[in-house]
Order: structure tokens, then C-alpha cells, then sequence
């Protein structure tokens, strides 16, 4: 079945970046979704990108899909306090269902 | 604004009690969610639904099942709970945009525990 992996630990200091890495085993994958989690708080959309783009830029955020290998990732500028929390990788192939990664903590350090 | 809500935040139940969690989404969406989220394994389809009365089980189904009577609610019911249930519980909806991408949006959660 499809499987979407990702670290599950990042450390960085306060303004610098941040690179967060997922990759996926779904070849038929169409939307490759970035989510943020805050404790205590339920999955917030950050950004998403169509698999026919290599590069989305939001702001801070920088998305970047190397579909070959099947590799997604997200590059937060300037990093704050504000950004801790845990990052989710999901993938969706047109249907209802997505396929969420385990989440990667990230922890800013002043 | 996107608003979906679940019924609590926080809730402890003892083994073998009937649990109701209630979601309810006001966007008028079709799909709706449970998911379970674990440390380390992220999150898992326990059930959704992509209609009034219609579902369909996920990933981890057993020892749950789900009602969905009115579009805008969503329930999700432990028959008899057991520890190994104890979880974060998040209840998602979703809609097809304009570009095609499903947006999903995420309650809360109801943090579980049995005891």
C-alpha cells in the first residue's frame, strides 16, 4: 500500500532555515499537502503542490517535488518560535482518501 | 471561515463504556474524516464518508463504528472501549476545489483516555 516517510526530530536555531523532508512511495500520487500541528490543536493546511510542479513558494514557505524520486520538501525562512510545532506530509491520488506521514517535531531554538 | 468542531476536548472514559464523539463541519462538504493519531505513526483512517448515510472503513476500522445522519455531522462511536483506544481523535471534511485538489480541514481532536 502507499507509504509516506518522514524524520520524525528537527532542532534549528531562530533565523535560520528550516528543511523538512518527506518522501512517498505512491507513484499515482497527484497532490502532495503540508500540514502544521500546534499542541493541542488539530492539522492546519499550510500549502500544497500538483505533482506537475517542482516548486511552490508561499511567503516563508518554499515547497520543492523531485517526482522521480519521489521526494517532497519544505523550506520555512527564517525560522521562529512560532513555527515549533509538528509538520505532517500527505499525499492524495484524486480520491477522498489521504496518506499522512507520522509528522516531524520541529523545535526552534532561541 | 472554516469551522469543524468536535463535541470535546477532552474526555475519560473506563473500559467497556458505549463513547460517542460528535463532529460537526458548517462548510457544507461532502467528505468527512475519523482518523486516530498515535505518537510516531501519525495519522490513521479509522472511517469517512463521502455522503449522508454512506460510508466507508479506512486503515484501522475495528472496534469502531460511525453515523452520519445529517451532512453536517459526523459521529464516531466506540461500542465497547478498550484501553488500546485510548488516542487523540480528529475528526476532518473535506471539498474538491476548483483546481482540483481536496482541502482538508481539521477539528480540534478529542483526546481519549480509558481506563
Amino acid at each position: 500500500g502507499e507509504d509516506v516517510e518522514q524524520s520524525l526530530f528537527l532542532s534549528v536555531r531562530e533565523g535560520d532555515s528550516s528543511v523538512i523532508n518527506c518522501t512517498y512511495t505512491d507513484s499515482s500520487s497527484t497532490y502532495l499537502y503540508w500540514y502544521k500541528q500546534e499542541p493541542g490543536a488539530g492539522l492546519q493546511l499550510l500549502t500544497y503542490i500538483f505533482s506537475n510542479m517542482d516548486m511552490k513558494q508561499d511567503q516563508r514557505l518554499t515547497v520543492l517535488l523531485n517526482k522521480k524520486d519521489k521526494h517532497l520538501s519544505l523550506r520555512i525562512a527564517d525560522t521562529q518560535t512560532g513555527d515549533s510545532a509538528i509538520y505532517f506530509c500527505a499525499e492524495n491520488d484524486y480520491g477522498q482518501n489521504f496518506v499522512f506521514g507520522p509528522g516531524t517535531r520541529l523545535s526552534v531554538l532561541p | 471561515d472554516v469551522k469543524v468542531t468536535q463535541s470535546s476536548r477532552y474526555l475519560v472514559k473506563r473500559t467497556g463504556e458505549k463513547v460517542f464523539l460528535e463532529c460537526v463541519q458548517d462548510m457544507d462538504h461532502e467528505n468527512m474524516f475519523w482518523y486516530r493519531q498515535d505518537p510516531g505513526l501519525g495519522l490513521r483512517l479509522i472511517y469517512f464518508s463521502y455522503d449522508v448515510k454512506m460510508k466507508e472503513k479506512g486503515d484501522i476500522p475495528e472496534g469502531y463504528s460511525v453515523s452520519r445522519e445529517k451532512k453536517e455531522r459526523f459521529s464516531l462511536i466506540l461500542e465497547s472501549a478498550s484501553t488500546n483506544q485510548t488516542s487523540m481523535y480528529l475528526c476532518a471534511s473535506s471539498f474538491r476545489s476548483v483546481s482540483l485538489s481536496y482541502e482538508q480541514y481539521f477539528g480540534p481532536g478529542t483526546r481519549l483516555t480509558v481506563t
